[in-house]
């Protein structure tokens, strides 16, 4: 079956330090990765979606400079909080989708708390 | 601009009632829309998911009814259970790509 993996599960972090999260596709190829964030009482809100051989596309309020993403292969991405502050708190999630198909698999998602 | 909104906020329904979860969105070029239903704790999984080419999506006690025109759908979930306590979102795409989530409904079944 297929199954997204990522980690860290959960980080504490000091203000202003940076903190990196990796999500693995098993059992599909990931041709595309999307990266939620959800805040505390909140809804998902897209950072970002990246696709082979396209360019990453970042939503508004959510810049490169801010959050890296690298996608170097179809089961491999990883996204980069830099310079972390209280608002960017919350579970970061990693959506990943195989060609062909419409479904969206997430992983487990990557708490941050920020100190 | 709100792409996705669900109606209500919060639902409480008793044991073997039907909840009805409301869904509608702005783009008509949105051409796949699934439910996700998340729990305490817990990162959201796919419920069930319909295309336009159907008005109707039947998985169990749960069905989608979908209506293209008015740019709605629902989420029926029939004889509620204390485990389909959870928070559902409703979420649309393009292009199989890019998914929008609505702000959810949390629904509680009471036994």
């Amino acid at each position: 079956g297929a199954l997204v993996y990522q980690y860290p599960r959960r980080t504490i972090c000091k203000s202003g330090t940076s903190m990196r999260m990796e999500c693995q596709a098993v059992g599909f190829q990931a041709t595309s990765v999307a990266w939620y964030r959800q805040s505390p009482q909140k809804t998902f809100e897209l950072i970002a979606l990246s696709t082979v051989n396209s360019a990453i596309k970042y939503e508004q309020n959510f810049t490169q400079e801010k959050f890296p993403i690298s996608h170097p292969n179809l089961s491999f991405s990883s996204m980069t909080v830099l310079n972390a502050y209280l608002e960017d708190r919350g579970l970061y999630l990693c959506g990943a989708r195989g060609q062909g198909t419409g479904q969206l698999y997430f992983g487990e998602g990557s708490k941050l708390t920020v100190l | 601009q709100q792409q996705v909104r669900q109606s209500p906020q919060s639902l409480t329904v008793w044991e073997g009632e039907t909840a009805i979860l409301n869904c509608s969105y702005e783009d008509s070029t949105f051409d796949y829309f699934p439910w996700y239903w998340q729990f305490p704790r817990e990162s959201p999984a796919l419920l069930i998911a319909i295309r336009p080419v159907s008005n109707k999506k039947e998985d169990g006690r749960f069905t989608i009814f979908f209506n293209k025109r008015e740019k709605k759908l629902s989420l029926h979930i029939t004889d509620s259970q204390p485990g389909d306590s959870a928070t559902y979102f409703c979420a649309t795409g393009t292009g199989g790509y890019k998914v929008v989530f609505g702000s959810g409904t949390r629904l509680l079944v009471s036994p």
